[in-house]
This record gives structure tokens, sequence and C-alpha cells, in this order.
């Protein structure tokens, strides 16, 4: 276990749906991420939160909306998705250089 | 955007054999090299961080090596036992931490 939790573990959602994605940790971390992995691609970084403030968006469409209420929970928000969105989405943070990731949430869009 | 290539892809192995693996990196913008291995239906496993080049870490059968002047790292897990199959994962990070990762080596050991 690396003290990072993400529920729901599994999640099917049709494309009008609006559904949110949670993450937690209480292993003191300041930083957060949102990381996504598609089918037969590489782990792909989404989002960074440092101190509950958003330092990085990687070109993520708006669809995906984060939301950061403080330093142990970090959640994703959908809204409208896609078939193609449907992937692997991992949660992870870290206080030095070494990330702690979730075990995912494996969603399927319909 | 980095490239980051591992090799191979997947990899059978038979119990007790010794097994390496590459991956391969720009060396701009390069802070620390991460490996991690991922068991299905399980969270990635941090296994290394390395920053110095040169740098060579342990930690039991594992091991893993950095050349950073060249751009690329090396595990190897000696006398391989089924329960190292998993997903070796490594990511290049920069100095805010940004880790790109690559496609991942797939480890299955045969008993």
């Amino acid at each position: 276990e690396t003290g990072v939790t993400q529920t729901p573990r599994h999640l099917v959602m049709g494309m009008t749906n609006k559904k949110s994605l949670k993450c937690e940790q209480h292993l003191g971390h300041n930083a957060m991420y949102w990381y996504k992995q598609s089918a037969k691609k590489p782990l792909e970084l989404m989002f960074v939160y440092n101190f509950k403030e958003q330092t990085e968006n990687n070109s993520v469409p708006s669809r995906f909306s984060p939301e950061c209420p403080n330093s142990s929970h970090l959640f994703l928000h959908l809204h409208t998705l896609q078939p193609e969105d449907s992937a692997l989405y991992l949660c992870a943070s870290t206080e030095g250089l070494e990330q702690f990731f979730g075990p995912g949430t494996r969603l399927t869009v319909l | 955007i980095l490239n980051v290539e591992q090799s191979p892809q997947s990899l059978h192995v038979q119990e007790g054999d010794s097994t390496n693996f590459t991956c391969s990196f720009p060396s701009s913008n390069f802070y620390a090299l991460h490996w991690y291995r991922w068991e299905t239906a399980k969270s990635p496993e941090a296994l290394f961080v390395m920053t110095l080049n040169g740098d060579e870490k342990k930690k039991g059968r594992i091991s893993a090596t950095l050349n950073t002047k060249e751009g690329y790292s090396y595990l190897y897990i000696k006398g391989s036992q089924p329960e190292d199959s998993a997903t070796y994962l490594c990511a290049p990070g920069d100095a805010g931490n940004m880790l790109t990762f690559g496609g991942g080596t797939r480890l299955m050991v045969k008993p």
C-alpha cells in the first residue's frame, strides 16, 4: 500500500453523465497529480497541484475539471466525456522526488 | 515533450534467469530518473530515484544504473522469481518533478 487511495476503482458512464473521481492521501504531501493511461500508451500527466494551487495543465480538454479543496484530497470532475476518454486514471502525491501512486480508477465511457 | 524509450516491450524468462531492461531519454532538462514496478490492478511502486551520472542503486535482487550524459538507465534483476512478474516503468523528471513515462517493459517469469 502506498497510502494513496482512489475511489471508485471502476466507473462506467454515459457521454451525458457527470461523475467525479476522488483521490485521498494522508501522507502529509503537498503536491498531487492526475495521470491518464489510455490503452497501449504510456502514463500521461494531466494536472498538477502544489499547495492546493494548480501549477500544471497538460493541455487537457475542459470536459475534465480538477479540484483540490485541501492538500489531502484531489478530485477529477468528468462531464460530457467521449468514448476515447476511456482509460485508467491514476492519482499520485509527493513531498520530494518520489511520487506515490494510487491504484487508479478504470473508466469506461459508453 | 520528451521521447522516452524502453526496451524490450516484453520479456519472458525462466525462474532463476537474470535479466535487464533499458530506458533511454533525452538528457536535456533532466533532473532525476525514476523506476517503478507495476503489478496489474495495483499501484505503481517506486523502486529507485537517481539523479547523478554514474549513480547505481540496489534493492535486494534489483539494481539500476544511470548515465545522464548519454541518456540511458539500465534495470537489472538477478535470479528472477515469479513474483517479479510486472511491468517496469522508467520516467525521467525535470527540476519541477514533472515525469515523462516510457511505455514500460512487461516481464513474465515462468516457474
